[in-house]
């Protein structure tokens, strides 16, 4: 099983701040990577998949890089609404998500 | 647009049975693979099970393998998972979730979820 190890567990930062968002796998996922966010009472929603390929009517301040083993979500300035918890999840042996990044307000 | 609906959830003993369903509707259902992925409360999100399109795909987590069962009716646009042998650990919300289709293996469309309790 590929886990997915996501750092920090909790960030903390102001509205207009840039966020950065770190995931590593244990063994190479290629370029098999997603980022999701969710709220409190609301199912997950795609933001990024194949590493860097916003999904439809994702705004432009979300991006994602990286292959392999070690991957970035970077939201360049943070809106209100964007506070949440992002997790990544692998497709290259069958499924896994990390467990989670709270993004949370400073 | 594209709505899932699951149902089915509830309080049930260990050692019981459990059978989720998820309607979907606003897309052609018979056009794409189909998943279940649960929340524990307060936790995060661990995939359970997934089925292409024609179910002739069929993929299960070490954790649920040999106990829960996937399956689709794509004449009825709903996706199912048979759960057997509960357990308390599976408590969770259950989520049935689409695939994305630009990238098989990545999720755009969830329903809300249903509720599983596994307690005595």
């Amino acid at each position: 099983e590929i886990v997915l190890a996501q750092s920090p567990a909790t960030l903390s930062l102001s509205p207009g701040e840039r966020a950065t968002l770190s995931c590593r796998a244990s063994q190479s996922v290629s370029s098999y990577l997603a980022w999701y966010q969710q709220k409190p009472g609301q199912a997950p929603r795609l933001l990024i998949y194949d590493a860097s390929n916003r999904a439809t009517g994702i705004p432009a301040r979300f991006s994602g890089s990286g292959s392999g083993t070690d991957f970035t979500l970077t939201i360049s300035s943070l809106e209100p609404e964007d506070f949440a918890v992002y997790y990544c999840q692998q497709r290259s042996n069958l499924y896994t998500f990390g467990q989670g990044t709270k993004l949370e307000i400073k | 647009e594209v709505h899932l609906v699951e149902s089915g959830g509830g309080l049930v003993q260990p050692g019981r049975s459990l059978r989720l369903s998820c309607a979907a509707s606003g897309l052609t259902f018979d056009d794409y693979a189909m998943h279940w992925v649960r929340q524990a409360p307060g936790k995060g999100l661990e995939w359970v099970s997934g089925i292409s399109w024609n179910s002739d795909s069929i993929g299960y987590a070490d954790s649920v393998k040999g106990r829960f069962t996937i399956s689709r009716d794509n004449a009825k646009n709903s996706l199912y998972l048979q759960m057997n042998s509960l357990r308390p650990e599976d408590t969770a919300l259950y989520y049935c979730a689409k695939v994305q289709a630009a990238a098989v293996g990545y999720f755009d469309y969830w329903g809300q979820g249903t509720l599983v309790t596994v307690s005595s």
